[in-house]
């Protein structure tokens, strides 16, 4: 398709299992964003990448987040040992370029990860 | 540190009446500002956009204006329509950074019949 599709779409775990989300950003899309929507809360920055490489990190809430880009492409957002309060949607944007004049996103459905 | 503010977690308008969504920021250093309008279960989707050259743009029912020296920037729509009802992020940017879109924590808008 010719948008942001991500996987899987609803992800249930156990506390302590590690989990992997997949992100496919549009093709050409040079930056690609992660963020998080928890229950009730607002739109929450992770990572961002530029090509492969993430200038800012700044978001990521602790050790166990890691994320990587390959082939300045697919992307892969891996929580280690979940907890509970990871539980929320997943949010991928990709984005024509960097910030830039319009700072436009293009976001995918999310993959709404629940940890029991 | 909530950079941008969106006081108002709900609003509920009449259908044909103005829906006027509020958003506050503290960076100055931003000068772009977007809304994005989110439906249940999808992604949010961009819905117009400001710069901070300008104080007002206007996009058919929508129109953005901001006001830089109160840091404050507000969408409106008008006639308010049942397919507008979702939840609306605003969110800011500092173009010459490069950096990530900040946003606010979403007005759930409800245009009712």
């Amino acid at each position: 398709g010719a948008g942001v599709s991500q996987s899987p779409s609803n992800k249930v775990t156990e506390k302590g299992k590690d989990v992997e989300l997949r992100c496919d950003p549009i093709s050409g899309h040079t930056a690609l964003y992660w963020y998080r929507q928890s229950l009730g809360q607002g739109l929450e920055f992770l990572i961002y990448f530029q090509g492969n490489s993430a200038p800012d990190k700044s978001g990521l809430p602790s050790d166990r987040f890691s994320a990587e880009r390959t082939g300045g492409s697919v992307s892969t957002l891996t929580i280690q040992r979940t907890q509970q309060e990871d539980s929320a949607v997943y949010l991928c944007a990709s984005s024509a370029r960097a910030g830039g004049p319009t700072g436009e996103l293009f976001f995918g459905e999310g993959s709404r990860l629940t940890v029991l | 540190d909530q950079q941008v503010k969106q006081n108002s977690p709900s609003l509920s308008v009449q259908e044909g009446r103005i829906s006027i969504l509020n958003c506050d920021y503290t960076n100055s250093m931003f000068d772009y500002f977007l809304w994005y309008k989110k439906y249940p279960a999808e992604g949010p989707t961009f819905l117009i956009s400001i710069s901070s050259i300008k104080d007002k743009n206007e996009d058919g029912r929508f129109t953005v204006f901001l006001n830089k020296s109160a840091k404050h920037l507000s969408l409106h729509i008008v006639p308010s329509q049942p397919g507008d009802s979702a939840v609306y992020f605003c969110a800011a940017i500092s173009t010459g950074t490069a950096s990530k879109l900040t946003f606010g924590t979403g007005t759930r808008l409800q245009v009712t019949l």
